[in-house]
């Protein structure tokens, strides 16, 4: 059972350079979420999904898009990387957010020079 | 809004002394409140959660007990070991909803 598998671990951009980040759970789980970490700061919400076709955006969604065509995969993109997104990048899952939590990648540590 | 308030790292502590690790919340209505672990350059995991008041939360020797009339869920465990250093984080969700709020979190050192 692999859980949440999240590609890259790491990725080093150019300023204004475009990439996906990947996400994919094979538990089944309708609810998807997208959060960076910052030091100090804990863990901020950029886009969320409570099933296939279904996005929204969180606390801190400009800079990037996402999509859900199936209920396995949720893709991160940042469209045109800015410094101010260096951070690590956690995507999530859960069967329901409110009575068991969320299951974490491992993360993307993601460096824009 | 909703949030969360957590105690200030580090925490540093010896072998087998007590932990408690503070945690506070602010919310509308009746939250599920959980404690995430973050061990060096791994993703969070679900350590313990509580969904309703007066519900303890447990696992691997942790604890939190859900309190509404202080609006608190402290994380305690009665002798820590050099394998619990991590990041710990606070967080909610509403009921009846899916959006998790976090903790700024608090990173535990044990020394040996």
């Amino acid at each position: 059972n692999a859980g949440v598998t999240q590609t890259p671990k790491f990725q080093v951009l150019k300023t204004g350079q475009s990439m996906t980040l990947q996400c994919a759970q094979d538990m089944n789980h309708e609810y998807m979420s997208w959060y960076r970490q910052d030091p100090g700061m804990g863990l901020r919400l950029i886009h969320y999904s409570v099933g296939a076709g279904i996005t929204d955006q969180g606390e801190v969604p400009n800079g990037y898009n996402v999509s859900r065509s199936t209920t396995e995969d949720f893709p991160l993109r940042l469209l045109s990387a800015a410094p101010s997104q260096t951070s690590v990048y956690f995507c999530a899952s859960s069967d329901g957010p409110e009575k068991f939590g969320y299951t974490f990648g491992s993360g993307t540590r993601l460096t824009v020079v | 809004g909703n949030s969360v308030t957590q105690m200030e790292g580090p925490v540093t502590l010896s072998e087998e002394a007590f932990l408690t690790i503070n945690c506070t919340y602010t919310a509308t209505g009746y939250p599920s409140l959980f404690w995430y672990v973050q061990y060096p350059g791994e993703g969070l995991q679900l350590l313990l959660k509580a969904t309703k008041a007066d519900d303890k939360g447990s696992n691997k020797g942790f604890e939190a007990t859900y309190r509404k009339e202080t609006t608190s869920f402290h994380l305690e465990k009665g002798s820590v070991q050099v394998s619990d250093s991590a990041v710990y984080f606070c967080a909610l969700t509403m009921t009846g909803g899916f959006k998790t709020i976090f903790g700024a979190g608090t990173r535990l050192f044990v020394k040996a």
